[in-house]
């Protein structure tokens, strides 16, 4: 059974214009949210996080959105660049349970020049 | 500050072998969790430490297992190799629980 769930496995954008990737859970006890970008051979990278308490949290090109009662969270990069692609994992974890996150299956970004 | 540094980087070992991981987590972070990434299974939660304590472990047999030590460093173990063990090892480290989690470089293991 899929916890988090990241539908479509690529997405290509042109370089300036805006990428949405999505992503949906079904486990109602996640409270915390994370996106990481994945490069092959390495490690995923931290990008943003947000809580269940809030609906949208921004950094600079990268906004999470947080859609509760339709158990659905979105990153929206913007302008997107060619250096954003990558792989992208969005994750979920339930602070009572501890750290432990659960990973979606993650989407290929790939901006066009 | 150096980030999460995983040793080795690639091994190979043979089945029915046992290997011993290595993870250094960011200096003054205290929780230290494994995760395996295979294509496909994708990136799968192993176990989580906090101040040497086992706080959760995932899905996976007997075989594989962990401990932390009081420096925070994190070693994992996994005794008598499976060519299905063949994976990507990650290892992350947060300040504490409930935070976001940073990850190693990973350490790939091929078994042959």
């Amino acid at each position: 059974d899929q916890q988090v769930k990241q539908n479509s496995p690529s997405l290509s954008v042109q370089e300036g214009r805006i990428s949405i990737l999505n992503c949906d859970y079904t486990n109602s006890m996640f409270d915390y949210f994370l996106w990481y970008k994945k490069y092959p051979a390495e490690g995923p990278t931290f990008l943003i996080s947000i809580s269940s308490i809030k609906d949208k949290n921004e950094d600079g090109r990268f906004t999470v959105f947080l859609n509760k009662s339709a158990k659905h969270l979105s990153l929206h990069i913007v302008p997107s660049q060619p250096g954003d692609s990558a792989v992208y994992f969005c994750a979920a974890s339930d602070n009572n349970a501890g750290n432990m996150l659960t990973f979606g299956g993650g989407t290929r970004l790939m901006v066009k020049p | 500050k150096a980030g999460v540094t995983q040793t080795p980087r690639y091994l190979i070992k043979t089945r029915g072998q046992q290997v011993t991981l290595s993870c250094s987590p960011i200096s003054g972070h205290r929780s230290v969790s494994w995760y395996q990434q295979t294509p496909g299974q994708g990136l799968q939660f192993l176990f989580e430490y906090f101040s040497e304590t086992q706080r959760n472990k995932g899905n996976f047999p007997g075989r594989f297992s962990g401990r932390q030590f009081s420096n925070s460093r994190s070693e994992m173990n996994v005794s008598t190799l499976e060519l299905g063990d063949s994976a990507l090892y990650l290892c992350a480290s947060s300040v504490l629980l409930g935070n976001e989690q940073y990850f190693g470089p990973g350490t790939r293991l091929t078994v042959t």
